[in-house]
């Protein structure tokens, strides 16, 4: 059973706008929270992170908020630009070590 | 910085052939795992270690050993591959040190035939 899950397998955005990827978790004991970029033919790489104490970390662009009551957290890009094109993962653990990955998100920015 | 190190990054095995995927880190980090991805599936943990000697089982460990004789080499060995373990593989490894940011390998295609 999927425990993070990333309902939208695509999503389109205009250069220059906001690119607003989601994610849900099931499971309560979830405390810390990473989001991964990652381009054809290479590993993921890291892009920000939360954990449970917060509600929202910001990087530049980047924007993760997470809504603990909805077990739900967001990656806000703003603005978005060509090379942010690329598959978004998030990822969830309650220990620090194994980390349950979402099926990932498809980012395409539309100079 | 060599970071996470994964060879080979491409391999065609028959079924029932063995092999090795080897991994190597250099950042000191006590964690290490395995992954792989498959359309619509995302990235699933096949197996983690916590450290040298130690070893644990993720969601998708079936077909699949590993060991941890150092800190760091992490090798993933398949004994009889099949069709259904064709995919990309990634190691990564992290470290409380590091705020437990997970760092990948650049990947391996493995195909089944």
């Amino acid at each position: 059973d999927q425990q993070v899950k990333q309902n939208s397998p695509s999503l389109s955005v205009q250069e220059g706008r906001i690119s607003i990827l989601n994610c849900d978790y099931t499971n309560s004991m979830f405390d810390y929270f990473l989001w991964y970029k990652k381009y054809p033919a290479e590993g993921p790489t890291f892009l920000i992170s939360i954990s449970s104490i917060k509600d929202k970390n910001e990087d530049g662009r980047f924007t993760v908020f997470l809504n603990k009551s909805a077990k739900h957290l967001s990656l806000h890009i703003v603005p978005s630009q060509p090379g942010d094109s690329a598959v978004y993962f998030c990822a969830a653990s309650h220990t620090g070590n194994q980390f349950y990955f979402g099926t990932g998100t498809s980012l395409t920015v539309i100079p | 910085n060599a970071g996470v190190t994964q060879t080979p990054k491409f391999q065609v095995l028959k079924t029932g052939q063995s092999m090795t995927l080897q991994c190597a880190q250099d950042m000191n980090h006590e964690y290490m795992s395995w992954y792989r991805q498959d359309p619509g599936m995302g990235l699933r943990l096949i197996h983690y270690s916590v450290g040298a000697g130690i070893t644990d089982q993720g969601e998708v460990p079936n077909g699949y050993n590993v060991s941890r004789s150092t800190t760091e080499d992490f090798p993933l060995r398949l004994l009889s591959a099949a069709p259904s373990q064709t995919s990309v593989y990634f190691c990564a490894s992290s470290s409380n040190d590091s705020g437990n940011t997970i760092y990948f390998g650049e990947g391996s295609w493995l195909t089944v035939v």
